[in-house]
């Protein structure tokens, strides 16, 4: 059973465009919603998260947009460089209670282009 | 300050045999997650360890277990491959209370099952 819906699967912008990814997801319990960005060969690695509180959060050209109500989050990217080139997951856990056994979406392979 | 670190970085194995996975959490991290990443599904929860004990599993078969050692560090063991199992494992990494929230994964260990 997926949990978290991510689109689009892949993107394509040009450099200084905005990119934006959209997630969805079913569980109201969930608590934390992180976005990960993970290069060919590595580890996934935490770009930026959310707590259901607040309906925005930013830190620097990464902006998280959240909708409580609609159950769904998104991913700004400001003025995309190419070197934000790389496949970027949206997730999300209940961390309340101890741990954060995170449930991932499918991913969206974000290429920017000169 | 060390990452979380994976080995072997590639293994192949071949259908039946047993694989052994293994990850150095990040110094004073006790928290231990176990995710595979298979091609077009994102990252799937496999287990957690937590102070040495199996704290949540995902759905995954028996065949999959683990432990965590009194260091901390933790084995991802896999019994009687199927070609299916063919796929990039992460471990990842946190501290408890407060920051628990914040997953460090490693760069994984791609096992491919022929």
């Amino acid at each position: 059973q997926q949990q978290v819906k991510q689109s689009p699967q892949s993107l394509i912008v040009q450099k200084g465009g905005i990119s934006i990814i959209n997630c969805a997801y079913e569980n109201t319990a969930f608590d934390y919603f992180p976005w990960y960005q993970q290069f060919p060969g590595k580890g996934p690695a935490l770009l930026i998260a959310i707590r259901p509180d607040v309906s925005e959060k930013k830190e620097g050209r990464f902006t998280i947009s959240f909708n409580k109500s609609a159950k769904q989050f998104s991913l700004h990217i400001m003025d995309s460089q190419p070197g934000d080139s790389a496949t970027y997951f949206c997730a999300a856990s209940l961390v309340t209670g101890g741990g954060n056994k995170l449930t991932f979406g499918t991913g969206t392979q974000l290429k920017v282009e000169l | 300050e060390a990452g979380v670190t994976q080995s072997p970085t590639h293994l192949i194995k071949t259908r039946g045999q047993q694989a052994t996975l293994r990850c150095s959490p990040i110094s004073g991290h006790t928290s231990v997650y176990w995710y595979q990443q298979a091609l077009g599904l994102g990252l799937q929860f496999l287990l957690w360890y937590d102070e040495g004990e199996e704290r949540n599993r995902g759905n995954f078969p028996p065949r999959f277990s683990g432990r965590q050692f009194p260091n901390y560090s933790s084995e991802l063991n896999v019994n009687a491959l199927e070609l299916e199992d063919s796929a990039l494992y992460l471990c990842a990494s946190s501290s408890w209370g407060q920051a628990n929230e914040k997953l460090f994964f490693g760069s994984g260990t791609q096992l491919s099952v022929l």
